[in-house]
């Protein structure tokens, strides 16, 4: 069966660079969640949408934005990287509300 | 603000024993409420859920998991355990802001190491 689809799996930048993840969720699925998890952590609620609309938002730092595109992918943008920012971004997505999340094996993102 | 707490950093079962993780929540309204496993450097995958109905909810791989409403508890078991089931479990629950597409809270995680 198809699963999320995050890319690029790994990704080095250094402090005060920007990157951009990307998220192709499961067909027919369409609402999205981005989510950060740091070393030794629980995943972090950052920002979900449902049907292409900013739906929750969790703890998502000003330094970044993300959206969700007409053929339901979505695109996390991370501007001014601190070292902090080094974590797995997972992304997830569902058939809807009370439906179960489905993970992409994330993004490795380190910063130098 | 709702919360999960999983008061367990590791859970040790010998192999064909059965096995419980706890998990206690908080949350206004009625509780949406997930279990999700992780092996290293992989994403979560999703075990179960309850929404409502039954309070005893089975799931993948042989898990159920029993939703106690008086005692906001939602513990996962399994009657036996294997070596495979050794990963890190997360309980979690929905954040009900109404917008249709929740993000979840999750707990600290509980590693599960069973022994052959």
């Amino acid at each position: 069966a198809a699963g999320v689809i995050q890319s690029p799996r790994h990704l080095i930048k250094e402090k005060r660079e920007t990157a951009t993840l990307k998220c192709y969720p499961i067909p027919r699925h369409d609402t999205v969640y981005w989510y950060q998890q740091g070393p030794g952590q629980d995943p972090q609620f950052l920002i979900s949408f449902y049907e292409k609309m900013q739906s929750d938002k969790g703890s998502i730092p000003d330094r970044f934005s993300a959206q969700q595109f007409s053929d339901y992918h979505s695109e996390l943008n991370m501007s001014s990287l601190e070292l902090g920012d080094s974590a797995l971004y997972f992304c997830a997505s569902s058939l809807g509300q009370g439906e179960p999340q489905h993970f992409g094996d994330g993004t490795r993102l380190s910063i130098l | 603000a709702q919360s999960v707490a999983q008061p367990e950093d590791q859970v040790n079962v010998a192999e064909g024993n059965p096995l419980t993780v706890k998990c206690t929540y908080s949350v206004s309204g009625n509780p949406y409420l997930f279990w999700y496993v992780q092996y290293p450097n992989r994403g979560l995958q999703f075990l179960l859920k309850y929404i409502t109905g039954d309070n005893l909810v089975k799931g993948s791989y042989g898990f159920e998991a029993e939703f106690n409403k008086s005692q906001t508890s939602f513990h996962l078991k399994k009657p036996s355990a294997l070596v495979s089931d050794s990963a890190l479990y997360f309980c979690a629950v929905s954040r009900n802001s109404g917008g249709g597409a929740d993000g979840l809270t999750f707990g600290k995680g509980t590693h599960l190491i069973i022994q052959p």
